[in-house]
């Protein structure tokens, strides 16, 4: 079981928005570290999405977006393409027991 | 543009010991910006942070799994390795190397990554 949260999976048709969730507790997101997502299409690594909270790195569309709330994330893609199928994972670091960069167990996106 | 080459033995007999190379290029190994570390991803754990290294030696291991993992870094061959001892069928994963970066307070993330290889331990 993941330190944090994500649901397992969501859909959306093409043109759609859609939001996916990562919900912590007060020893990682809540303690204000940075989230970071990661999409890792099938059959690759995973790569970097969004850093601290809501930066795009270099080259990634601006239909990709994060956010950050209290003890929970969230990462939004409008505009959704067939190219955005894929798996996509929040991390932060935890200061718990852990104290490690943690990652969420994934949500796999469909894209109908 | 930095690449980053995993390499090492897809097949580990338990307990023997899981070791890894990861070969960079593109970018000095000696950066004082950032960290070099492992991550693992198998379907029973997800995707697990292993231990991060920065060029001057410095380690930071997982606690849960501190007490079998060894990093380490030769910088005249822009490469860092693995050690994993005792390995078991549990440690069966396809392992990446990713460069850290933004390393302030907790907060790194993981910028770039190789392209992964899986090792499977089994007898």
């Amino acid at each position: 079981q993941s330190v944090l949260t994500q649901p397992p999976s969501m859909s959306g048709a093409p043109g759609q928005r859609v939001t996916i969730s990562c919900t912590g507790t007060s020893s990682n997101i809540g303690a204000g570290y940075a989230v970071n997502w990661y999409q890792q299409l099938p059959g690759t690594a995973p790569k970097l999405l969004i850093y601290a909270n809501n930066n795009r790195p270099s080259g990634v569309p601006d239909r990709f977006s994060g956010s950050k709330s209290g003890t929970s994330a969230s990462l939004a893609i409008t505009g959704l393409q067939t190219d955005d199928e894929a798996d996509y994972f929040c991390q932060c670091f935890d200061s718990s027991l852990t104290d490690s960069w943690v990652f969420g167990g994934g949500t796999r996106l469909t894209v109908l | 543009q930095l690449h980053l080459q995993e390499s090492g033995p897809g097949l580990v007999k338990p307990p023997e010991t899981l070791s890894l190379t990861c070969t960079v290029s593109g970018d000095s190994i000696s950066s004082r910006d950032h960290y070099w570390g492992w991550v693992r991803q198998s379907p029973g754990r997800g995707l697990e942070w292993i231990g991060k290294i920065h060029y001057i030696g410095s380690t930071y291991y997982n606690p849960s799994l501190k007490s079998r993992v060894t990093i380490s870094v030769d910088t005249s061959k822009s490469q860092y390795y693995l050690r994993l001892t005792s390995a078991t069928a549990a440690d069966t994963a396809v392992y990446y190397c990713a460069r850290l970066v933004g390393c302030s307070g907790g907060s790194c993330r993981f910028a770039d990554w190789g392209q992964g290889t899986l090792v499977t331990v089994s007898s």
